[in-house]
């Protein structure tokens, strides 16, 4: 059983496109994020949100717009796609507890944006 | 501003060698320090947590120093296989619902026969 997954895998497109970005967890934890992995590698947080509630929201352009219907789920949309937002956008959850929290990380969505 | 500073260079080492991988940080007073391991085309798996008022932490060959006092942690590998091959991640955190994690660069480790 999958307990972070994303959709899709992979992703194609054209500049100035909008597309979508899928993320479900079946871990029931009440946190989840979007993070952004550039080519160097680096893992920068980009959203958090707890209980369907945004509550980390980085300095990301306004392009990107996340969306949590339920717990379970976190969308990402990204309008008017550039070329510098090719990365690989990963999802992750976590259960918010006093110390603890560990990220559960979903395989990751590879964009490429021509 | 808050910066983690792991080595950008691959660590290569023998198989059965300790690896030891740094991570330095700055700026920061984090109540807790994670290790993630991540092989390529795939994302960060998590391996240790060690909190700030924890010296020293173990899970079978994996060994993890903080020491907040350097703002440094080590991460130690004992007895290196190739499969332990992969890049290692740390990061930082802080409790609390708005908390994040904040990652260094990653460390890439290669373990030869």
């Amino acid at each position: 059983d999958t307990a972070v997954s994303q959709t899709p895998k992979y992703l194609v497109t054209q500049m100035g496109n909008d597309k979508s970005i899928k993320c479900e967890q079946n871990l029931g934890h009440d946190t989840m994020y979007w993070y952004k992995q550039d080519s160097k590698k680096f893992l920068k947080i980009m959203f958090s949100y707890n209980n369907k509630e945004l509550i980390i929201n980085e300095t990301v352009p306004n392009r990107f717009s996340p969306k949590s219907p339920d717990k379970a789920h976190l969308n990402l949309h990204i309008n008017s796609l550039e070329l510098g937002d090719s990365a690989v956008y990963f999802c992750a959850s976590s259960q918010v507890v006093t110390v603890q929290e560990t990220q559960y990380f979903g395989p990751g969505t590879r964009l490429l944006v021509l | 501003s808050q910066k983690i500073e792991q080595n950008s260079e691959a660590l290569n080492i023998q198989e059965g060698k300790t690896a030891t991988l740094t991570c330095n940080y700055t700026n920061y007073s984090p109540a807790y320090l994670q290790w993630y391991r991540q092989d390529p085309g795939r994302g960060p798996v998590f391996l240790l947590l060690i909190r700030e008022n924890e010296k020293e932490k173990r899970k079978e060959r994996l060994k993890v120093t903080f020491d907040t006092t350097l703002k440094q942690s080590l991460f130690h590998i004992t007895a290196s296989q190739p499969a332990d091959s992969a890049t290692y991640l740390c990061a930082l955190g802080n409790t609390g619902t708005a908390s994040k994690l904040t990652f260094g660069t990653g460390t890439r480790l290669q373990v030869t026969l």
